[in-house]
């Protein structure tokens, strides 16, 4: 069984960072691109980054590149997102998801809630 | 903003079919057949439930199914039952965005 568990999230000042965790079991990790979409409170699905088999290949929405790093260690099945320069529009649930290909997502996990606030 | 459009709300009555719709323009929807759609309830996860168009994942019932025509693509739900009830987005290959704004389908 596919299972995706994030970790990571929490409450977090203006300008912070936070590092996202996501650790994957039940599939072979290191042959999937990987997204973070994210969901803030009460609004749509948002993707935000994702990241090729190897790591060698990632792309970001455009409010987030430069400050948030997607990142996967292949050795551990994990994936990461760090996340910094935090601003209160970034307050959402983030959830990691596979990518079958072409930006479509079959496996979920069950998210990790940022909230940032001073 | 979203891309890809969709109706804020939909609604039908159970064993009642509704359809959703998702409005891209040439260079997603119309582009590219890899349109998918998602599934979520209050404060889950969302769900696969239809990709590459038509195309249904393991576990999904035949009640869903998806379809397109030029740079709208449809989910019909048939047969509604009241666990339908959830806000479904689309996604398309292609799309700013990749994903539409959800539709809260809502089972009278």
């Amino acid at each position: 069984e596919v299972q995706l568990v994030e970790s990571g999230g929490g409450l977090v000042q203006p300008g912070g960072s936070l590092r996202l965790s996501c650790a994957a079991s039940g599939f072979t990790f290191r042959r999937f691109w990987l997204s973070w979409v994210r969901q803030a409170p009460g609004k749509g699905l948002e993707w935000v980054a994702n990241i090729n088999q190897d790591g060698s290949v990632k792309n970001y929405l455009d409010s987030v590149r430069g400050r948030f790093t997607v990142s996967r260690d292949n050795a551990k099945n994990s994936l990461y997102l760090q996340i910094s320069s935090l601003r209160a529009e970034d307050t959402a649930v983030y959830y990691c998801a596979t990518d079958k290909g072409f930006l479509t997502h079959d496996y979920w996990g069950q998210g990790t809630l940022v909230i940032v606030s001073p | 903003q979203s891309a890809l459009t969709q109706p804020p709300s939909a609604s039908g009555s159970p064993g009642q079919s509704v359809a959703i719709s998702c409005t891209g323009i040439s260079s997603d929807v119309d582009g590219y057949n890899y349109v998918s759609w998602y599934q979520q309830h209050p404060g889950k996860a969302p769900r696969l439930m239809i990709y590459e168009v038509t195309k249904r994942p393991s576990g999904v019932p035949d009640r869903f199914s998806g379809s397109k025509s030029g740079n709208t693509a449809s989910l019909t739900v048939s047969g509604l039952q009241a666990e339908d009830e959830a806000d479904y987005y689309c996604s398309s290959y292609g799309a700013s965005g990749l994903f539409g704004g959800g539709t809260k389908l809502t089972v009278l």
